[in-house]
This record gives C-alpha cells, structure tokens and sequence, in this order.
C-alpha cells in the first residue's frame, strides 16, 4: 500500500523567511501526483501545488515551489517570503489511478511575526 | 474548481444517535469521497461514493455505521450511525473530476462532537 510520511511535526519560520517541509513516499507506481495542501484552523484543505510525477520539472506556484526526487522518491515544499498567513497545518498527498488521496501526517506551520 | 456546500458545518450528539452529512456540488462530478479527520490528526479515507452503484469502504470502515447514499451526479451524504464519543471528528466530503484536472476539492467539513 502506499504511505506518506512527514517527518516534521511541527515548524516555525519568521515572516519573510523561506522555510522547508519535508515529504516522502513510498509507492510500486510509476504514474502519480503528488500534491501539498494547507488546512488553516477554518477547516478548509486547500489545494497549495501538485506536481505530475511524469514531469521533471519542479512545480512552483508564486511563493511556493516543490523539489520533486523521483529516485528518492521525495517530495518537500519550500515556502519562500512567508507569510502570516501561511500559519496552517500542511499536508502532503498522493494519488495514483485509483484517485484516492492517501495524506501524510501532517506538519503544523506558524510564522512568527 | 468545483464549489462545495457540506452541510451541518458543526453539531454536538448524543451518543446511540445518527447524524447524515450532507454534500453538494456546483457541478456534475463522477467521484465523490468522504473522509475523516480525528482530532490532531490526518485524514483517512472512509469510502468512495459513485453515482449509480454502492459506495466502496475502505478497510476497517463498513456500511452498517458509515451508510452512504449518492442519488445523482452532484450530491450525496454520509451518516454516522450508533454514535460514540469515538466517532468525535471532522468528516470531509471531497470530489474529483480526472477528465478536467486531476485535483481533489473539499468541503469545509463537519466537525462532529458526541457526548
């Protein structure tokens, strides 16, 4: 089956610092999206990037990009310039041809003023 | 993107009682999913509602506590039967529609609270 794991708990940064979440995976497919999504305390999961795991190129959208390692089978999220209102959880999510989302953990962000 | 309307948004229950879900969606969509998220933590899937057919349980979720109806291409809903405290958590509904865009969009969720 395959798992998400998100090894770091929680993360703090300052505003306007660039701060790094951390993703693996593990999966036998070799067509996939992964994806990050934000829940803030309102409960919204909001879709943040995705990434095709097809594509070699890194997604990035704004202020967040992803470095994608297909090989190490990694998938971390760099937020750059944060933002107060980055604070939320994050999680990380992969899908295959069963289009079920399987979720990490989760990594809880606060960005200090 | 598809807009989602989930309906109570919040309600507290008393234990042994039901409580049904409700999903709406903007727009005709082929999958329909339901989700949990206990408190703190991540989410795991329940089941897969599509149109026309019976939903698909994931393991170590059956019908009996977690029945699903999904009427047409843009609603369904998902009671909690027999509640307990144990059942105290968010549950998402999520849709999909893979032949625009592979991505998932939630609703905002109903937090859920037995006493």
């Amino acid at each position: 089956a395959q798992t998400v794991t998100q090894s770091q708990p929680e993360m703090s940064v300052q505003e306007a610092e660039t701060v790094t979440l951390s993703c693996t995976y593990d999966t036998s497919e070799s067509d996939y999206y992964l994806f990050w999504y934000k829940q803030p305390p309102s409960r919204q999961m909001i879709l943040v990037i995705r990434q095709e795991a097809y594509k070699q190129q890194n997604a990035t959208e704004n202020r967040f990009s992803v470095n994608f390692q297909k090989a190490a089978k990694s998938f971390s999220l760099k937020i750059s310039d944060s933002q107060l209102g980055d604070a939320a959880m994050y999680f990380c999510a992969y899908m295959d041809g069963s289009e079920k989302l399987v979720f990490g953990k989760g990594t809880k962000l606060t960005v200090n003023p | 993107s598809a807009v989602i309307s989930q309906k109570p948004s919040r309600d507290i229950c008393q234990r042994g009682t039901s409580l049904t879900i409700q999903c709406q969606v903007d727009s005709q969509v082929t999958m329909m999913f339901w989700y949990r998220q206990q408190p703190g933590q991540s989410l795991t899937l329940i089941a897969t509602a599509n149109q026309g057919s019976e939903a698909t349980y994931e393991s170590g979720f059956v019908i009996d506590k977690f029945p699903i109806s999904r009427p047409n291409l843009t609603f369904s809903t998902l009671t909690v039967s027999n509640m307990s405290p144990e059942d105290s958590s968010i549950y998402l509904c999520s849709v999909e529609d893979s032949r625009r865009i592979t991505e998932a969009f939630f609703g905002q969720g109903t937090r859920l609270t037995v006493v």
